[in-house]
C-alpha cells in the first residue's frame, strides 16, 4: 500500500509568491519521521526539513516550513517568496520508528515562473 | 567533508553483462541503502543494510545483489541488466534512528540497451 502521497504531479508559482506542496501519509506507528528533499534538474536529493510525530510546533527552515496536521495525516511543505532557484521537484518521505526505511512519494514538479 | 560517494555518475551497457556500482560513505552510519528513481514513481528501495553482513530486501530487489562487508561500502551489482532496469539510482546512508535525515550520493544514470 502506498504510504506515502503526492497529488500534484505539478506546479506552478509566481516569483515571490507562496506555495503549498500536498503530502499525506499512512502510518499506524506512534513515531515516525516526515522529511522533504529537493531535486534540482542536477539530480542530486538535497534535503529540505524534518518533522517528527511527537514535534509539538511545525518544522521551519529559512523559507521552507512544514504544515503539519497529524490528525489529517498531512505534512505539507510551504516556501514562501519563491525564487526561481526553487524550481526543482519535491519529495515527502517517512521513516516509520519501527524500521528505518525510508518512503518516499512519487513527487511534485515545481515551477517557479519569472 | 560528510558525503556519500557513487560511481560511476553515469552507464551505458548491454544486456546481461554484470556491473557494479559502488557506494562508500564517511559518516560512520550504520544504515544504507539503495533506490531506484523512475519517472511517476518517486524512488523506491532495492536493498538496505542496517550494519555489517546484514542486508535485507526493499520493495523492488529483484534483479540486484549487494553486500556490507565493511561499514562504510554498500555495492549494488547486477549480475544480467536487462533493459527494465533503466533508471537512475541512488545510494543513500544515515544513523540508525528514524529521527536524522538520509545523506545520498551523486546518483547513478544506468541505461541499459
Amino acid at each position: 500500500a502506498q504510504k506515502i502521497t503526492q497529488t500534484q504531479p505539478g506546479m506552478f508559482v509566481q516569483e515571490k509568491e507562496a506555495v503549498t506542496l500536498d503530502c499525506t501519509y499512512d502510518t499506524s506507528d506512534q513515531s515516525y519521521g516526515l522529511f522533504w528533499y529537493k531535486q534540482p534538474s542536477s539530480g542530486e536529493m538535497i534535503f529540505l526539513i524534518y518533522q517528527g510525530s511527537y514535534d509539538e510546533q511545525n518544522a521551519t527552515e529559512g523559507r521552507y516550513s512544514l504544515n503539519f496536521q497529524k490528525a489529517r495525516k498531512s505534512a505539507n511543505l510551504v516556501i514562501s517568496a519563491s525564487q526561481l532557484g526553487d524550481s526543482a521537484m519535491y519529495f515527502c518521505a517517512m521513516r516509520e520508528g519501527y524500521n528505518n526505511d525510508m518512503r518516499f512519494g512519487a513527487g511534485t514538479r515545481l515551477t517557479v515562473k519569472p | 567533508e560528510a558525503q556519500v560517494t557513487q560511481n560511476p555518475r553515469y552507464l551505458i551497457t548491454v544486456t546481461g553483462k554484470k556491473l557494479t556500482v559502488t557506494c562508500s560513505q564517511n559518516m560512520n552510519h550504520e544504515y544504507m541503502s539503495w533506490y531506484r528513481q523512475d519517472p511517476g514513481l518517486g524512488l523506491r528501495q532495492i536493498y538496505y543494510s542496517m550494519n555489517v553482513e546484514v542486508t535485507d530486501k526493499g520493495d523492488v530487489p529483484e534483479g540486484y545483489k549487494v553486500s556490507r562487508k565493511e561499514k562504510r561500502n554498500f555495492p549494488l551489482i547486477l549480475e544480467s541488466p536487462s533493459p527494465n532496469q533503466t533508471s537512475l539510482y541512488f545510494c543513500a546512508s544515515s544513523f540508525l534512528t528514524g529521527a536524522t535525515e538520509a545523506f545520498f550520493g551523486q546518483g547513478t544514470r544506468l541505461t541499459v540497451v
